[in-house]
């Protein structure tokens, strides 16, 4: 079955520190699309980053940057030098394959971060 | 204007009224879709629309009856919700529904239900 497993429910840091939200799948896909999202306070999820199951490169944004690791199937992601305006919910998500296409999401992180 | 629109923002109503939801994207997506988020709970897809067409009803209840004249809008209607219907419904839109391309988002209507 596919799943998103985001096990850090809340991350609270203070600015500049550097985080990393964790993010765990399963699929029994072989091509697979990964996503993350921000969702901020006023409510819509922002599109961060997509990426395909065969694309193991890391990505780098900006202060943002990406960990694919199939072989752990873990798509984490670390915001280096936070900041105050990064505090949100982040959501990992997959899509599954199949007839459906559904994107299926973790449950999010929700990160604070601190003045 | 840009992006996925959603009205209203918030939204009070009893069990017994009749409202409606809408959302408009201004992206030239073909793609536009229904998401219930409520307290403590991942993101429930309801709906998918491709080209019009509704390809996923993802068992929602009678009481949320969606509509796609176009494109480019889609609407929820609601009738005799339940208390437990309050959440944030969003509403996204993508290039194909395929899964490949990220889903664009409006920033949702918070709906109470009295």
């Amino acid at each position: 079955a596919q799943k998103v497993t985001q096990a850090q429910t809340e991350i609270s840091v203070v600015e500049k520190e550097d985080v990393t939200l964790d993010c765990v799948y399963e699929t029994r896909d072989t091509t697979y699309y990964l996503f993350w999202y921000k969702q901020p306070p006023s409510g819509e999820l922002v599109f961060l980053i997509r990426r395909n199951s065969f694309d193991e490169q890391n990505e780098i944004s900006g202060r943002y940057s990406w960990n694919f690791q199939k072989s752990t199937s873990s798509f984490n992601f670390t915001i280096t030098a936070s900041q105050v305006v990064d505090s949100a919910v982040y959501f990992c998500a997959l899509t599954r394959m199949d007839s459906s296409y559904k994107l299926i999401f973790g449950s999010g992180t929700r990160l604070l971060v601190r003045p | 204007e840009t992006g996925v629109t959603q009205t209203p923002r918030h939204l009070v109503m009893g069990m017994t009224n009749k409202k409606s939801l809408k959302c408009e994207q201004h992206l030239g997506h073909n793609a536009m879709y229904w998401y219930k988020q409520s307290a403590k709970k991942p993101l429930e897809l309801m709906f998918v629309y491709n080209f019009k067409e509704q390809t996923e009803n993802n068992s929602v209840p009678s009481r949320f009856s969606p509509e796609c004249p176009n494109s480019s809008h889609l609407f929820l209607h609601l009738h005799t919700l339940q208390p437990e219907d309050s959440a944030l419904y969003l509403c996204a839109s993508s290039q194909d529904y395929r899964g490949r391309e990220p889903q664009h988002f409006g920033d949702g209507t918070r709906l109470s239900i009295l």
